[in-house]
C-alpha cells in the first residue's frame, strides 16, 4: 500500500463547476499538507500549504485536512479553463529531514469552456 | 528572492550517449536539493537528494548519478543512456521538507 493515494482521474468538468480533489494517506506522522499544480510540460508549483487539521482558503481555492480520517481535499470554486492542470498532493512529518516530503501520483483536471 | 534554474529545457540523445543536466539555486544558502523523474502520466519519482556539498543520497539504483560540487549546484549525469531513461526530469530545492519544495521548469529528455 502506498503512503499517499490519489485518484489519477482524468477529471473533466464544465467551466464554473466546483471541483473536489482528494488524497488519503496512511502515515499518522504527517502534519504538513500541500497541493501543487502542474501545467503540461512545466514544473509543479506550490498552490496551497496547510498545517495540521482544518481549512485554508485562498481565493477560489480551499484546502481541507481531516487528520482523524487521514484525508485531505482541495476544492476549486467557479473553475476556469486556466485551472486545467495536474494537481498533486504532498505531505510531510514534523521533522526537518530532507527526505520527508511524500507526493501523491497526481490528478489530471480539464475544465471545459 | 530565491530562484531555481534548470537546463536544458529539452534534450534528444542517442542510446549509449552521456548525459549532464544542471540545476542551480540563487538567493539561499545550504538548500536541500532534489532530482525527480516524471514519466508520462505518472507521478514523481525521487532519484537523488542532497543536504550539503558532496552529500548525495540515492533513492533508486540505476545508471544515473548525481553530484553537488558547489552549495547551490546540483548535477544529474549518466555515462550511457538507456531508452528507459526518457522522461521529464525536475530539480527542486527546499529549506526543509515541511516547508515544501520549489521546482525548476524541468528538462524533457528523449533517448532515441
Amino acid at each position: 500500500q502506498k503512503e499517499v493515494e490519489q485518484d489519477p482521474g482524468p477529471l473533466s468538468v464544465p467551466e464554473g463547476a466546483i471541483v473536489s480533489l482528494n488524497c488519503t494517506y496512511s502515515n499518522s506522522a504527517f502534519q504538513y499538507f500541500m497541493w501543487y499544480r502542474q501545467y503540461s510540460r512545466k514544473g509543479p508549483e506550490l498552490l496551497m500549504y496547510t498545517y495540521s487539521s482544518g481549512n485554508k482558503e485562498d481565493g477560489r481555492f480551499t484546502a481541507q485536512v481531516d487528520k482523524s480520517s487521514k484525508y485531505i481535499s482541495l476544492f476549486i470554486r467557479d473553475s476556469q479553463p486556466s485551472d486545467s492542470a495536474t494537481y498533486l498532493c504532498a505531505m510531510s512529518g514534523a521533522s526537518g529531514s530532507a527526505r520527508q516530503l511524500t507526493f501523491g501520483s497526481g490528478t489530471q483536471l480539464t475544465v471545459l469552456p | 528572492s530565491q530562484t531555481i534554474h534548470q537546463w536544458p529545457a529539452t534534450l534528444v540523445q542517442p542510446v549509449g550517449s552521456p548525459l549532464s543536466l544542471e540545476c542551480t539555486v540563487e538567493g539561499t544558502s545550504n538548500p536541500n536539493l532534489y532530482w525527480y523523474r516524471q514519466a508520462a502520466g505518472r507521478g514523481l519519482q525521487l532519484l537523488f537528494y542532497s543536504v550539503g556539498i558532496g552529500q548525495i543520497s540515492s533513492e533508486v539504483p540505476q545508471n544515473l548519478s548525481a553530484s553537488r560540487p558547489q552549495d547551490r549546484q546540483f548535477i544529474l549525469s549518466s555515462k550511457k543512456l538507456l531508452l528507459s531513461d526518457s522522461g521529464f526530469y525536475l530539480c527542486a530545492w527546499s529549506a526543509a521538507a515541511n516547508y515544501g519544495y520549489t521546482f525548476g521548469s524541468g528538462t524533457r529528455l528523449t533517448v532515441v
